[in-house]
């Protein structure tokens, strides 16, 4: 069974600044899918960024981008010019084969994210 | 504007109530979700719908019956709830299930559950 493991249970940024949320995961499968996802107080699912693990390059959306190492099964988050807006609570999930005929997406618990003014 | 569309948004019921939670979504996509968010705990998978079929049922209890009408809906329905099924019930949508190209998974706002 993958796990998801997120450090990192609160951390704090100042606006403007850049921050690196950490997350770690273990499988033995060769092909999956890492994401992000951000829930602000409204409580919604926010897709922020994935990867594909057969790709080297690392996802880059905007002020959000990714440090993959596979071979450490490291998946960390980089927010630069963090802004009010930003702050929620960011999710690292892992999507691999659930051997049921299906692919499960397996979530970490979380780590709750405060932009400062 | 989300794609998926869950209601209510909060739902209050006791433990001898039948009541539903109701998902759609907009998208066009083939696979649905139920999952349950606690606190302190990670978002559990509860079921996977892929073209109204169910494909997975992670041990959750018989007080929640899912069904899925077509692949545009997706209801929960709950009975003799307990106070620990107290949380958030999010539906989420894909485009497909089998293919494992790594579709992105898309989520609604969630309904908060309280069960008294």
């Amino acid at each position: 069974a993958q796990t998801v493991t997120q450090s990192q249970p609160e951390m704090s940024v100042q606006e403007a600044e850049t921050v690196t949320l950490s997350c770690t995961y273990d499988t033995s499968e060769n092909n999956y899918y890492l994401f992000w996802y951000k829930q602000p107080p409204s409580r919604q699912m926010i897709l922020v960024i994935r990867q594909e693990a057969y790709k080297q390059q690392n996802a880059t959306e905007n002020r959000f981008s990714v440090n993959f190492q596979k071979a450490a099964k490291s998946f960390s988050l980089k927010i630069s010019d963090s802004q009010l807006g930003d702050t929620a609570m960011y999710f690292c999930a892992f999507m691999g084969y659930s051997g049921a005929g299906s692919y499960q997406l397996t979530f970490g618990k979380g780590t709750k994210l405060s932009v400062i003014p | 504007e989300t794609g998926v569309t869950q209601t209510p948004r909060h739902l209050v019921m006791g433990m001898t109530n039948k009541k539903s939670l109701k998902c759609e979504q907009h998208l066009g996509h083939n696979a649905m979700y139920w999952y349950k968010q606690s606190a302190k705990k990670p978002l559990e998978l509860m079921f996977v719908y892929s073209l109204e079929e169910r494909v997975e049922n992670n041990s959750v209890p018989s007080r929640f019956s899912p069904e899925c009408p077509n692949s545009s809906h997706l209801f929960l329905h709950l009975h003799t709830l307990q106070p620990e099924d107290s949380a958030l019930y999010l539906c989420a949508s894909s485009q497909d299930l089998e293919t494992g190209s790594g579709n992105t998974i898309y989520f609604g706002e969630g309904s908060w559950l309280t069960v008294v």
